[in-house]
């Protein structure tokens, strides 16, 4: 069954100083990633997703992620955060291996702290 | 507006008292799911539906029941609450059931069950 992990629970960032959320996965056949965001009282937000094709994938609001195929990764990055930024992000795969779990997995979300 | 509602955002009810909590979407999309948001857990998914009528569960349904019998509505029941369901609940949807599908959110049920 494919898994995903965000290794770090919280990230404090100076405003205005580059970003970066970890995210790493399993899956048994090819990855499909996905970064949301949530900010206070909302639901989670799509920002954007690797299915095939270019490693750098562009998002929503100036966000980046890097697929890494050996280091089995998918950071999510900006290279500028602002305080609006502050949320919590979450990681999911989907997998399309004989192995997998028929579903999206989501990881247990990383929350962003921008410092003024 | 393209979205997906849920009814009702905050509900405080008891032990053993049945209740519904309403999920609907205007995007004709096919799949739907349930999740419940922990602190320290993530999301974990209850139950989905890949299209009318066809339900599963996903890794935490015990306790629940849903119904698809229309496109747009997909219904979480607690037939009865216990205090362990105290969560945050979230409905999805998404075009379709494929690998690279993007789910859309509602804006969350807070429920706390006493």
């Amino acid at each position: 069954a494919q898994s995903v992990a965000q290794p770090e629970d919280q990230v404090n960032v100076a405003e205005g100083n580059p970003l970066t959320v970890k995210c790493t996965y399993s899956v048994s056949g090819n990855p499909y990633l996905f970064w949301y965001v949530q900010y206070p009282n909302r639901g989670l937000q799509f920002l954007l997703k690797y299915i095939t094709g270019d490693n750098l994938v562009k998002g929503s609001y100036g966000f980046e992620a890097e697929f890494n195929k050996s280091q089995t990764s998918f950071h999510l990055k900006k290279p500028s955060a602002l305080v609006s930024d502050s949320a919590l992000y979450f990681c999911a795969v989907r997998d399309d291996g004989m192995n997998r779990d028929d579903k999206i997995i989501f990881g247990k979300g990383t929350r962003l702290h921008i410092l003024p | 507006e393209a979205q997906v509602t849920q009814n009702p955002r905050y509900l405080i009810t008891v032990t053993g008292k049945k209740l519904t909590v309403t999920c609907s979407q205007n995007m004709n999309h096919e799949y739907m799911s349930w999740y419940r948001q922990d602190p320290g857990l993530g999301l974990r998914q209850i139950y989905y539906s890949m299209n009318v009528e066809v339900t599963d569960k996903g890794d935490v349904p015990e306790g629940y029941k849903v119904s698809r019998k229309e496109k747009r509505n997909f219904p979480l029941i607690l037939e009865s609450p216990s205090p362990n369901q105290t969560s945050l609940y979230f409905c999805a949807s998404s075009q379709d059931s494929l690998f690279g599908s993007t789910q859309y959110f509602g804006p969350g049920t807070r429920l706390t069950v006493l």
